[in-house]
């Protein structure tokens, strides 16, 4: 596609269940990155991708947390037992590399944990 | 996780007004970045700045690099109903790698037709 798409668009959950989030990044770019964005706050880091190297871990808030990155293209975001904290809006991320200050979001995902 | 001190955290201007916000840290960045983020949309880059002092325009925007290395300024001149959304300031510094950027809390822009 021409964009970064990300699905589910929504999601509800109810505290406990695993959620799995989707990135399909725009073809060629080699970078992915996974933000979370709580209501009314700036983005967060969670884990950036970059080829073939070893991701960078360090924005994941606990060990609930764990992305893939299959082919070097699309990426899924998993959440394990999930809490009412985990409510926010996740947007994954596309860049070139070199060029990551040019970053193509995607919609994101809403997710509500209940 | 870390973030950068943006303000105002929202405003309503009049159409035709000119808007300002900036974005302020207690560390050094190499680069700056100006973000808008519009309702059920992700953030658009709108402007990047590498080195400080550095001023520069897109459209009816400009926005500088700090000579501290720790602030940023935008500007919107002239605004118009579809400003609206939210601006997002974001830096890099000296950490370890260059794709790790910290984001600031956004400002909500309102523009009165």
């Amino acid at each position: 596609g021409a964009g970064v798409s990300q699905s589910p668009s929504n999601k509800v959950t109810e505290k406990g269940k695993d959620v799995e989030l989707r990135c399909d990044p725009i073809s060629g770019h080699t970078a992915l990155y996974w933000y979370r964005q709580s209501l009314g706050q700036g983005l967060e880091f969670l884990i950036y991708f970059q080829g073939n190297s070893a991701p960078d871990k360090s924005g994941l808030p606990s060990d609930r947390f764990s992305a893939e990155r299959t082919g070097g293209s699309v990426s899924t975001l998993t959440i394990q037992r999930t809490q009412q904290e985990d409510s926010a809006v996740y947007l994954c991320a596309s860049s070139f590399p070199g060029r990551e200050e040019t970053q193509y979001f995607g919609p994101g995902t809403r997710l509500l944990v209940l | 996780g870390q973030q950068l001190n943006q303000s105002p955290q929202s405003m309503f201007i009049q159409e035709g007004e000119d808007v300002s916000m900036n974005c302020t840290s207690s560390s050094i960045f190499n680069t700056w970045l100006w973000y808008k983020q519009e309702p059920g949309e992700g953030p658009v880059l709108l402007i990047a700045l590498y080195k400080a002092g550095e001023l520069t325009s897109n459209g009816r925007l400009t926005a500088q690099f700090g000579i501290t290395r720790k602030d940023s300024f935008l500007n919107i001149s002239a605004s118009i109903p579809s400003d609206v959304g939210i601006y997002f300031c974001a830096g890099q510094g000296n950490m370890r790698g260059t794709y790790k950027y910290i984001f600031g809390t956004g400002t909500r822009l309102k523009v009165l037709a």
